[in-house]
C-alpha cells in the first residue's frame, strides 16, 4: 500500500514485559514522527526523525521509551518494562523534507495488564 | 506554538454545511492554521492548511479571519463520514520539524 503501515495494530503485554513497535513510512518520506494518543485525548509528540538521525526525542516520557531508525526509512518504538500508564495508541507519521502535511498510520494499541 | 480553543463538541445534520471554529488569538505573523481531522480507530487525517488567505480544496474550505485571531472550517456537505475529531493547530510554518501540537479538538457528530 501507500500508506504509513505500522504493526502490531493491537498489542497486549503485561506489566514489566518489554514491547516493540514497527512503523514503515511512505517511500521517501525522509521525516518520521511517533506520537501517543491516550484515550479520549488529542495525540502527543514523542520523537523525531530526520532520515536515520532522531532530531528531537524531548516528547520521550522516560527512559524505557527507545525509538530507532537506523537505515532511515523503518522505525522502531521500544518500550521496556512496561507499565500501565504505557497503555495508549501509538501513532507513526510521516512526510516528504519541508513538507506541511503529516501522513499518518493507524497506530498501535497497547494494553499493558 | 499558538494555542487553539474549540468547542469540544457539535453537531450537525445529513447534507448541511458544517462550520467548525476554532480561536487563536495568539498566533504569531510566521504561524500556519491546520486542521486535521480523526475518525474512530484510525491516524489524524490532513485536511487543509492556510496563512492569512482563505483556501479551499477537495475536502474544505477555510476562512481566517483578517486579524486571524480566528479561522473556520467548512464542509460544505456533511456526510455521516464526516463524522470525526476535528483538530484545529497553529504553527510555525517550513521545516521546523513538522511537528504539530493537538489539543483536545472538536466532536463533530454528523446525524442523518
Amino acid at each position: 500500500g501507500a500508506g504509513v503501515s505500522q504493526s502490531p495494530r493491537y498489542k497486549v503485554a503485561k506489566r514489566g514485559q518489554d514491547v516493540a513497535l514497527r512503523c514503515d513510512p511512505i517511500s521517501g518520506h525522509v521525516s518520521l514522527f511517533w506520537y501517543q494518543q491516550a484515550l479520549g485525548q488529542g495525540p502527543e509528540f514523542l520523537t523525531y526523525f530526520q532520515n536515520e538521525a532522531q532530531l528531537d526525542k524531548s516528547g520521550l516520557p522516560s527512559d524505557r521509551f527507545f525509538a530507532e531508525r537506523p537505515e532511515g526509512s523503518v522505525s522502531t518504538l521500544k518500550i521496556q518494562r512496561t507499565q500501565q500508564e504505557d497503555s495508549a495508541v501509538y501513532l507513526c507519521a510521516s512526510s516528504l523534507p519541508g513538507g506541511k502535511k503529516l501522513f499518518f498510520g493507524s497506530g498501535t494499541q497497547l494494553s499493558v495488564l | 506554538d499558538a494555542k487553539t480553543t474549540q468547542p469540544t463538541s457539535m453537531d450537525c445534520a445529513e447534507g448541511r454545511a458544517a462550520n467548525l471554529p476554532c480561536n487563536h488569538s495568539t498566533i504569531s505573523g510566521n504561524e500556519y492554521v491546520y486542521w486535521y481531522r480523526q475518525i474512530h480507530s484510525q491516524g489524524p487525517q490532513y485536511i487543509i492548511h492556510g496563512l492569512k488567505n482563505n483556501e479551499t480544496n477537495e475536502m474544505a474550505s477555510l476562512i481566517i479571519t483578517e486579524d486571524r485571531k480566528s479561522s473556520t472550517l467548512i464542509l460544505p456537505h456533511a456526510t455521516l463520514r464526516d463524522t470525526a475529531v476535528y483538530y484545529c493547530i497553529v504553527r510555525v510554518g517550513g521545516n521546523a520539524g513538522n511537528m504539530l501540537t493537538f489539543g483536545g479538538g472538536t466532536r463533530l457528530m454528523v446525524k442523518p
